[in-house]
């Protein structure tokens, strides 16, 4: 079946390390993007990408990096000038073109100490 | 710029009573409206869209959702709520024509009561 994978499920990390969030889908989309969801607010967009090999940033994209090297993974990368980065975060993909839905994976809850 | 506004946090009824929930969209051009479902700890499900095909829109789990533009609105409702289907809603939308990002209400948490 096809779908979006995030790994691991759970992350614990000490402050000061960086941490990189795995997401691959093999839904043979064209867009990728992560999202940040914390109690009460909502989901909020860290970085999209369009097209293999580009991307930009979302709306909290501070303290965070990706990269798109191939079409099916979008790793996120939570570097250590994140301030909060205790939270749920949400990959998610979709065709380009015409009403098509976004698909997400189950997610990846992070746990900075 | 686009937004999409969920009135009320959290909706709370009774098992068996209908549900409303409610959503507001901006949008200059005709819009591409969706609802999607999430359970706790997991990723968002898409419970059903709208694409201008038909104002009212049937999705899974017995929803249903109307596109009224006259009020630029998108409510989802549920005639008899299960126990099952408290979770957290959200309403999204992007516009026709323009980039792939959409953009999402706040959330609404249902609560159901036995």
């Amino acid at each position: 079946d096809g779908g979006i994978t995030q790994s691991p499920k759970y992350l614990f990390r000490k402050e000061g390390q960086n941490v990189t969030l795995s997401c691959e889908q093999n839904l043979n989309h064209d867009a990728m993007y992560w999202y940040r969801q914390d109690p009460g607010q909502g989901l909020r967009l860290i970085y999209y990408s369009q097209i293999v090999n580009d991307f930009q940033k979302g709306d909290i994209a501070e303290g965070y990096s990706v990269s798109r090297e191939k079409k099916e993974s979008f790793p996120l990368t939570v570097t250590s000038a994140q301030k909060n980065p205790t939270a749920f975060y949400l990959c998610a993909s979709t065709n380009t073109g015409g009403s098509s839905p976004l698909h997400f994976g189950n997610g990846t809850r992070l746990t900075v100490t | 710029a686009q937004s999409v506004t969920q009135l009320g946090s959290h909706v709370s009824v009774s098992e068996g009573a209908l549900v409303l929930l409610r959503c507001n969209y901006s949008s200059s051009v005709p819009p591409y409206l969706f609802w999607y479902v999430q359970y706790p700890n997991q990723g968002l499900q898409l419970l059903l869209k709208y694409t201008s095909a038909a104002t009212l829109v049937k999705g899974i789990n017995g929803f249903e959702a109307e596109f009224k533009k006259s009020e630029t609105s998108f409510h989802l409702t549920k005639p008899s709520a299960h126990m099952s289907d408290a979770a957290e809603y959200f309403c999204a939308s992007y516009s026709s024509g323009g980039s792939y990002i959409p953009t999402f209400g706040r959330g609404t948490s249902l609560i159901v009561h036995p």
